[in-house]
């Protein structure tokens, strides 16, 4: 089945530049999606890019897409101690379900 | 408009008992899922419900059932509660877009622990 992956913990300073990757096997997803989860609370959809594309802005958000490498990247300008929460990479399987990714927690240091 | 409603927030079992976790939708959804949310392993899927009447497992259903008992809510019961299945549980329903992107709602979660 469809198997996503991402690293755990990403920590950056207030200001900088974050970017968090993620690796997928199954090729077949029409779009592909980055959820946040703030403490204590549910996932929410954050953005999403369409297979065809290879990359979305959408205010501080970038997302980039490597169908070749099926490699997908969130990079957030000017990272906010607010943006401090666990971000997901999820494909859609076949249009079943979402497979999420592990999560990567993103810390903010000010 | 609510969106995914959860019941309840917080529960404590011992092992052996059983419980039930309420879930509703009021986005006339069709698909509805259970997922468990354990620290380093993401979202897994327990069990999912494409329409009403319908139910499939996902990828954890192991000591778990389900009951869609309508379109608006779907229902996760453990029969006998075991320290393993200490976890976040959390239901979402989704979208049923085939032309565009889809959209998971999830609701506030239930906190789930096992003595």
């Amino acid at each position: 089945g469809e198997d996503v992956e991402q690293s755990l913990f990403l920590s950056v300073r207030e200001g900088d530049s974050s970017v968090i990757n993620c690796t997928y096997t199954d090729s077949s997803s029409t779009y592909l999606y980055w959820y946040k989860q703030e403490p204590g609370a549910g996932l929410q959809l954050l953005t999403y890019i369409f297979s065809n594309m290879d990359m979305k802005q959408d205010q501080r958000l970038t997302v980039l897409l490597n169908k070749k490498d099926k490699h997908l990247s969130l990079r957030i300008a000017d990272t906010q101690t607010g943006d401090s929460a666990i971000y997901f990479c999820a494909v859609d399987n076949y249009g079943q379900n979402f497979v999420f990714g592990p999560g990567t927690r993103l810390s903010v240091l000010p | 408009n609510a969106g995914v409603t959860q019941t309840p927030k917080f529960q404590v079992l011992k092992t052996g008992q059983s419980m039930t976790l309420q879930c509703a939708q009021d986005m006339n959804h069709n698909s509805m899922y259970w997922y468990r949310q354990d620290p380093g392993m993401g979202l897994r899927l327990i069990y999912y419900s494409a329409s009403e009447g319908t139910t499939d497992k996902g990828e954890v259903p192991n000591g778990y059932n389900v009951s869609r008992l309508n379109k608006r809510e779907f229902s996760l019961r453990l029969e006998s509660a075991a320290p393993s299945q200490t976890s976040v549980y959390f239901c979402a329903s989704r979208t049923d877009s085939t032309f565009s992107y889809n959209e998971q709602f999830f609701g506030p979660g239930t906190r789930l622990t096992v003595l």
